[in-house]
């Protein structure tokens, strides 16, 4: 089976940079995923990591490596409407995405 | 595109009756997928469809819930009897098959007392 572990909270201040962790166990592994959840909202497609290194869509990067089952989010520049849950999920073999508990950002000004 | 479509948007019923969640997905996704989210337990996967087939219904907790896709633009999620534990939000979700990024609909609040 797939599972995942992520801190439940983060703090942070307007204008810093955080980092959201994300380990996983799954038997297959066809890449992390990360989502991102307003509350109230739907979860919505932040990135995509199949292979090892980071990748960057603006101001939000997310980092995998293989090896250590390990992957994480990096927030930069942030900002007030970055408050949100965050997700990790990861695909084995034969199913479909399975999601961390997430972690709940708080930015404050 | 008018994105995933799920109705009803909230949901409150007795213990006991019938509930039926509905779910238009993106045309042209093949993958969908019935998810369902409480505090205690997260986004679980209830069971997904690849080409209206259903491919992994691990996820459904009990006979109680069942799901069906009888076409590549609509999906039903239903519960019968009810409960309150069932109460969640439940979403649905679609994806080109194999594609990484899902699109999720707004969700269904179901409160059953």
């Amino acid at each position: 089976g797939q599972s995942l572990e992520q801190p439940s909270e983060v703090t942070a201040v307007e204008g810093a940079i955080v980092q959201i962790n994300c380990t996983y166990q799954t038997s297959g592994f066809y890449g992390l995923s990360w989502y991102q959840q307003h509350d109230g909202g739907a979860p919505t497609f932040l990135s995509y990591n199949g292979l090892d290194g980071l990748e960057e869509t603006g101001r939000f990067s997310s980092f995998l490596s293989r090896s250590d089952s390990y992957g994480y989010l990096l927030l930069q520049e942030l900002q007030m409407k970055d408050s949100a849950s965050y997700f990790c999920a990861v695909r084995g073999a034969g199913t479909a995405l399975i999601f961390g508990k997430g972690t709940t950002l708080s930015v404050s000004s | 595109d008018a994105g995933v479509i799920q109705s009803p948007r909230h949901e409150v019923t007795e213990m006991g009756q019938e509930v039926t969640l509905r779910c238009k997905p993106i045309s042209g996704h093949n993958s969908l997928f019935w998810y369902r989210q409480t505090m205690m337990r997260g986004l679980e996967l209830l069971i997904y469809f690849n080409n209206n087939v259903p491919i992994d219904d691990s996820g459904m907790p009990e006979d109680r819930f069942s799901a069906k896709m009888p076409n590549a633009s609509f999906s039903t999620l239903k519960i019968q009897p009810s409960e309150p534990r069932d109460s969640a939000v439940y979403f649905c979700a679609s994806s080109p098959t194999g594609h990484y990024g899902y699109t999720f609909g707004s969700g269904t609040r179901l409160t059953v007392v």
